[in-house]
């Protein structure tokens, strides 16, 4: 596609539920991003990827939260048992290699009742 | 203390100012990002800078690596520019600001 996709582009969960979240890259990007942005807050990182293999999850707030992008393209964030903390915009970048451009897609609104 | 510090939190300024956001970060890194979020999320890449000084148009990206200090510089702002600007440092693992919401009155 024209740009990173990011699905859904809302989803409200009740406490204890379990989502994913999936994230389509510009085709052929090999690096792919993770990020958590609390209202009013910057982003932070949650984990990065290079094809699919995931190379950093030092971000991940629990053992709740994982990731996984099994075939280098599309990639889903997986949050188990969530939490009214978890609620947050999660965002999800690629770019062509590690230290390129970003290009960031629209995020998901996660909100958690 | 955040890694990465950006002044003004907000920012109000008449169209047709220059305006200048900062940047100071406290890790070292290999490339600085400014990022500009319109409402409603959507995430843009300025700049990507090592060292010295990039242009795009109306904007203007710079960076001392000694003193650990990045601006951003907006010629002739006009409403259009109103957005929340955000300085992010690193590569794989990056630390962003907590951004600079920047407003131009017509």
């Amino acid at each position: 596609g024209a740009g990173v996709s990011q699905s859904p582009r809302y989803k409200v969960a009740k406490r204890g539920q379990d989502v994913a979240l999936r994230c389509d890259p510009i085709s052929g990007h090999v690096s792919l991003f993770w990020y958590q942005q609390a209202l009013g807050q910057g982003p932070e990182f949650l984990t990065y990827f290079q094809n699919e293999a995931q190379l950093d999850k030092s971000g991940l707030p629990s053992d709740r939260f994982f990731a996984e992008r099994p075939e280098g393209s599309v990639s889903t964030l997986k949050i188990q048992r969530t939490q009214q903390e978890d609620s947050a915009v999660y965002l999800c970048a690629s770019s062509l290699f590690l230290g390129e451009k970003l290009f960031f897609g629209s995020g998901t609104q996660l909100s958690v009742l | 203390k955040n890694e990465v510090e950006q002044s003004p939190q907000n920012l109000t300024a008449q169209e047709g100012e220059f305006i200048t956001i900062n940047c100071s970060y406290s890790v070292g890194i290999s490339a600085l990002h400014w990022l500009q979020q319109h409402p409603g999320g959507g995430i843009v890449s300025l700049f990507m800078l090592s060292s010295g000084k990039k242009k795009h148009g109306r904007l203007i990206a710079t960076i001392n690596i000694q003193e650990k200090h990045s601006s951003l510089h907006i010629t002739a702002s006009h409403p259009r520019d109103s957005a929340v600007y955000i300085c992010a440092v690193g590569v794989n693992d990056m630390r962003f600001g907590a951004g600079t919401r920047l407003t131009v009155k017509p």
